[in-house]
């Protein structure tokens, strides 16, 4: 009873560099969010999916691109890391008026 | 578009007392639903509690329950008899109810110390 699983957990990347977080639900949930969290901010959606081959853009959707070929996967990548893009990223995935949450990857740009 | 303001950035409270953090949001929808969120320092997203806006009874959950106004847009969330293991940040989210999912609209936090 996986659930939702987030890789890396942390990481630590160069400006410039790109970088993919992985999201993975065992669950075949239809929808999957990535959220950013940034102290004074709360948590800031980025993008989500409706299904397999479906995106759509969030608040802050610059600098990330997103994928979805199969239900379970939804990676986050940053083409070329900011430092302004160090946070700690969600992954979410739903089935009706339920969120589930996946445990956070800390990503640090230097 | 939906927004959600959380007035209180920290609040403390006495163990065993009660606390009310506030929130409130602003949309234009008639159906929608209110949630509460504690993130202990693990950054765990924990559900605690969950509000369908056509119902009228405030939801309630062991210790933790709501004040929701609808009219006045307000949502705010009770903890009584508050525990050490209470003290995290919470957040105050708003769903729209659709055919579909859709996201959730979170506010900015309140960072809440239980103190013994």
């Amino acid at each position: 009873d996986a659930g939702i699983t987030q890789s890396p957990r942390y990481k630590i990347t160069e400006t410039g560099r790109q970088v993919t977080l992985m999201c993975h639900q065992t669950w075949s949930h239809s929808y999957m969010f990535w959220y950013r969290q940034d102290l004074g901010h709360g948590l800031r959606l980025i993008y989500y999916s409706a299904a397999a081959d479906i995106t759509d853009k969030g608040e802050v959707p610059d600098g990330y691109v997103v994928s979805r070929s199969k239900t379970e996967n939804f990676p986050l990548t940053l083409e070329s890391a900011t430092r302004s893009q160090t946070s700690v990223y969600f992954c979410a995935s739903s089935s009706g008026n339920t969120i589930y949450f996946g445990e956070g990857s800390w990503l640090t740009v230097v | 578009a939906q927004t959600v303001t959380q007035s209180q950035p920290e609040m403390s409270v006495q163990e065993a007392e009660t606390v009310t953090l506030s929130c409130t949001y602003d949309t234009s929808e008639n159906n929608y639903y209110l949630f509460w969120y504690k993130q202990p320092p693990s950054r765990q997203m924990i559900l605690v509690i969950r509000q369908e806006a056509y119902k009228q009874q405030n939801a309630t959950e062991n210790r933790f329950s709501v004040n929701f106004q609808k009219a006045a847009k307000s949502f705010s969330l009770k903890i009584s008899d508050s525990q050490l293991g209470d003290t995290a940040m919470y957040f105050c989210a708003f769903m729209k109810l659709r055919s579909g999912n859709t996201p959730l609209v979170f506010g900015k936090g309140t960072r809440l110390s239980v103190i013994a």
